[in-house]
């Protein structure tokens, strides 16, 4: 069974960093591009992220250019979020997916809650 | 950056009566284009994508339509476990990736 699982949540100070990982299980890990979106308490969809499968093509939203990086292990098949100088604005539930779904996101972790707040 | 419109906000229905979503594109995504629901308190899962094609799994009441700017789910006849919220995404601007706001389709 395909599974995401995120965690590294929490409440953070604004300036503060956290790292987000997120484990997959279920497929070959390798194969996919997998990408973070997060979503604000009561808010849309906000794609964050995109890291290619081999890891060696990355993107960001321009909303975290400069202050997140994106990264993965293929050993041990797990996806990573390093969020740095962080503001009140990023306060969100963070989703990790893949691009198993003919390079859509499909399927979606259970989510982590970050909270940026002093 | 394409921006995804989405019509109407709420939808308001009844169980068994049909749903129709509607998504504008600020410009043509081609039919990079996909659907996804979510549940409070849940992930979003994937219905549609390519514009048109079921996700496995997704029951065929689902329906999706559209290529270039304008785009619709339907939703043939509502089951109880079908209210929630939908979002439209395209990927035509790789990597680029944007959703619309979400339409709630909720019990009247």
């Amino acid at each position: 069974q395909v599974q995401l699982v995120e965690s590294g949540g929490g409440l953070v100070k604004p300036g503060g960093s956290l790292r987000l990982s997120c484990a997959a299980s279920g497929f070959t890990f390798s194969d996919y591009y997998m990408s973070w979106i997060r979503q604000a308490p009561g808010k849309g969809l906000e794609w964050v992220s995109y890291i290619s499968s081999s890891g060696s093509t990355i993107y960001y939203a321009d909303s975290v250019k400069g202050r997140f990086t994106i990264s993965r292990d293929n050993a041990k098949n797990s996806l990573y979020l390093q969020m740095n100088s962080l503001r009140a604005e990023d306060t969100a539930v963070y989703y990790c997916a893949s691009g198993i779904a003919d390079n859509w996101f499909d399927p979606w972790g259970q989510g982590t809650l970050v909270t940026v707040s002093s | 950056e394409i921006v995804l419109t989405q019509s109407p906000a709420t939808l308001s229905l009844s169980p068994g009566e049909r749903a129709t979503l509607s998504c504008r594109a600020s410009q043509s995504v081609s039919s990079y284009l996909a659907w996804y629901q979510q549940k409070p308190g849940q992930a979003p899962r994937l219905l549609i994508y390519d514009a048109s094609n079921r996700a496995t799994g997704i029951p065929a009441r689902f329906s999706g339509s559209g290529s270039g700017t304008d785009f619709t789910l339907t939703i043939s006849s509502l089951e109880p476990e079908d209210f929630a919220v939908y979002y439209c995404q395209q990927r035509s601007n790789w990597p680029q990736f944007t959703f619309g706001p979400g339409t709630k389709v909720d019990i009247k």
